[in-house]
């Protein structure tokens, strides 16, 4: 059973930094992309970031609102995905979700959607 | 980036009803689309992709259908288990998300 569990959530005031943590299980985590999705209070889905696997040189990308700030790394002896979060800033209030990419990749493109969602990390950034 | 504007943003809707949501794109993406149900204070579940792929493990009265700009979810015949918050999202190049169709009880 594919599992992602994220931790690491809490209050942190403006300016400041949290990193939050995704354990995963259930399938073979290396060899996959993963992403961070964030939902603030009451709102939509936004995208934060994505980073690819060894094969791809674990290079990242990030939504332009986030980019500059947060971090994604990876450790993939753990089987865990992380998000490094400074400069926070009230509007990043939302909870955070690891997810899986499930799909197609080429050498050319990704044509990728999310399959599996970790349960979701509260981040409040409020004085 | 590529906008996405669901219909309705609300939806009021009885057991058994045929419900549908439509999902527009500002430019064309193929059918590089994926739907998915949220409830509160749980994680978006994916419920298809490539705009008409139905997940495994999905009820067969979810359906989806479209390509390009126009797409739409339709469920059959409307469950209690499926009262909940459906978001479409495109993947033809940087993920961007409507903003959710509330299905609630009428």
């Amino acid at each position: 059973e594919v599992q992602l569990v994220e931790s690491g959530g809490g209050l942190v005031q403006p300016g400041g930094s949290l990193r939050l943590s995704c354990a995963t299980s259930g399938f073979t985590f290396r060899d996959r992309y993963m992403d961070w999705v964030r939902q603030a209070p009451g709102k939509g889905l936004e995208w934060v970031g994505r980073t690819r696997n060894k094969a791809r040189s674990y290079t990242t990308e990030y939504a332009a609102s986030v980019k500059g700030r947060f971090i994604i790394s990876r450790d993939d002896s753990k089987n865990s995905l992380y998000l490094q979060m400074n400069s926070l800033k009230t509007e990043d209030t939302a909870v955070y979700y690891c997810a899986r990419e499930g799909g197609y990749c080429s050498d050319i493109s990704c044509y990728t959607y999310f399959d599996y969602w970790g349960q979701g990390a509260l981040v409040t950034v409020s004085s | 980036d590529i906008q996405m504007t669901q219909s309705p943003s609300t939806l009021s809707a009885s057991v058994g009803d045929r419900v549908t949501i439509t999902c527009r794109a500002s430019q064309s993406i193929s059918s590089w689309l994926a739907w998915y149900q949220q409830k509160p204070g749980k994680a978006p579940k994916l419920l298809i992709y490539k705009a008409s792929s139905l997940e495994s493990g999905v009820p067969s009265r979810f359906s989806g259908s479209g390509s390009g700009t126009e797409f739409t979810l339709t469920i059959s015949s409307l469950q209690p288990d499926d009262f909940a918050t459906y978001y479409c999202q495109q993947y033809n190049s940087v993920w961007t998300f409507g903003q959710g169709t509330k299905v609630e009880i009428k």
